[in-house]
């Protein structure tokens, strides 16, 4: 099984600053046929279900605010919210689709100073 | 708009059975994948399993392969999970989720809870 691991556990941050959350694999997630990286990244705010925010590493999901980032390649990808919102308050997993099972990163809690 | 609403869930006893429900609307459930994927009190996210457009193709994950089904009936809009043989450890939130390659659409959840 692919293992996701995702740093920090936790972070907290004031209004308006900026936040990167690391996520990596234990293999590669680029598929050579493609050239594509079989990354996904989920945000679940409090009492809610997890809502998809970018696919493929860096593709933004219709209605995602362009404060949220998706990037890098292989086994090292960032998420970074450029200035980060009251509403951002929340859990922030990373996913591989590359190969079943379906495996997930253990979170990133963002708490709003 | 694309909704997945989840049923069955609740409190049953160890080693017993239940089945959940996905009813899905907003989209042609005919032409997706789908998954169950759960969350245990306060855990983070554990796939169960997936299922093809036309049930060609299904996937378990290690922790429920030879206790759970998944199913599903196209014409009812409704993607299936038959659970037998629960644990204690099998408590957890429950959520269907379209599949796009990967999880794009949840529903709510529903919630199994297994104690004596």
């Amino acid at each position: 099984d692919i293992v996701m691991t995702q740093t920090p556990s936790s972070q907290a941050v004031s209004a308006g600053e900026k936040v990167t959350m690391s996520c990596k694999s234990s293999q590669s997630l680029l598929y050579s046929e493609n050239k594509k990286n079989y990354l996904a990244w989920y945000q679940q705010k409090p009492g809610q279900s997890p809502k998809l925010l970018i696919s493929w590493a860096s593709t933004r999901e219709s209605g995602v605010p362009d404060r949220f980032i998706g990037s890098g390649s292989g086994t090292d990808f960032t998420l970074t919210i450029s200035s980060v919102q009251a509403e951002d308050l929340a859990v922030y997993y990373c996913e591989q689709y590359y190969d079943t099972p379906l495996t997930f990163g253990s979170g990133t809690k963002l708490e709003i100073k | 708009e694309v909704q997945l609403v989840e049923s069955g869930g609740g409190l049953v006893q160890p080693g017993r059975s239940l089945k959940l429900s996905c009813l899905a609307s907003g989209f042609t459930f005919s032409n997706y994948g789908m998954n169950w994927i759960r969350q245990a009190p306060g855990k983070g996210l554990e796939w169960v399993a997936s299922i093809s457009s036309s049930s060609s193709y299904i996937y378990y994950a290690d922790t429920v392969k030879g206790r759970f089904t998944i199913s599903r009936d196209n014409a009812k809009n409704t993607l299936y999970l038959q659970m037998t043989s629960l644990r204690s450890e099998d408590t957890a939130l429950y959520y269907c989720a379209r599949h796009e390659g990967y999880p794009d659409y949840w529903g709510q959840g529903v919630m199994v809870t297994v104690s004596s």
